[in-house]
């Protein structure tokens, strides 16, 4: 069946510019989480959905960063007056909501480079 | 708090041997524990977990890893590597009694194995 999917794959902005990154979710996972992999970084969880749950944001960096998931499908992470230092690829996961049975399933990523 | 270490930037093998990617953690709770492989330019692939059970978990691709909760560590290991298992493997893991559902990753180990 078809896996976590990512668009645009790669991204190139200028400095303030806004940016909208998308996640089509495995259907049926009723969770989605995004995540940040940097070179200084490493993997940095940003953003969790869970259903109709209100949203675990504790991962966000700054206010510049917001992340919607609309119909419990689709999520959108939005980067507002982006900066260079918001280079990197862009991660989004699902999973099931399952006791014992939590494994997350990535997409490709979105390459993301502020000029 | 949970976190996990990866103490190897870089692991090279040759063909045919015996292959080990080191991973050690920690939880305030029990852990759920993943390894996760990306190669070049892809999102992260889900190799296995350990949720509870047997200590040995086996998974994807003849790999397998030992879950050890006396030395808190969840090697990852192949009796015999193949050049096509060169990529960079991530360790991560989730405190089973922390709400959220976050993962957290290691800093991540390179794989290369020469022919």
């Amino acid at each position: 069946g078809a896996g976590v999917s990512q668009s645009p794959s790669n991204k190139v902005t200028e400095k303030g510019k806004d940016v909208e990154l998308r996640c089509d979710p495995i259907s049926g996972h009723t969770a989605l989480y995004w995540y940040r992999q940097s070179l200084g970084q490493g993997l940095e969880f940003l953003i969790y959905f869970q259903g109709n749950s209100a949203p675990d944001k504790s991962g966000l960096p700054s206010d510049r960063f917001s992340a919607e998931r609309t119909g419990g499908s689709v999520s959108t992470l939005t980067i507002q007056r982006t900066q260079q230092e918001d280079s990197a690829v862009y991660l989004c996961a699902s999973s099931l909501k399952l006791a014992g049975d939590e494994t997350q399933y990535f997409g490709p990523g979105t390459r993301l480079l502020v000029l | 708090a949970q976190s996990v270490a990866q103490p190897e930037d870089q692991v090279n093998v040759a063909e045919g041997n015996p292959l080990t990617v080191k991973c050690t953690y920690s939880v305030s709770g029990n852990p759920y524990l993943f390894w996760y492989v990306q190669y070049p330019n892809r999102g992260l692939q889900f190799l296995l977990k350990y949720i509870t059970g047997d200590n040995l978990v086996k998974g994807s691709y003849g790999f397998e890893a030992e879950f050890n909760k006396s030395q808190t560590s969840f090697h990852l290991k192949k009796p015999s590597a193949l050049v096509s298992d060169s990529a960079l493997y991530f360790c991560a893991v989730r405190d089973m009694e922390a709400a959220g559902n976050k993962l957290t990753f290691g800093g991540g180990t390179r794989v290369l194995v020469k022919p």
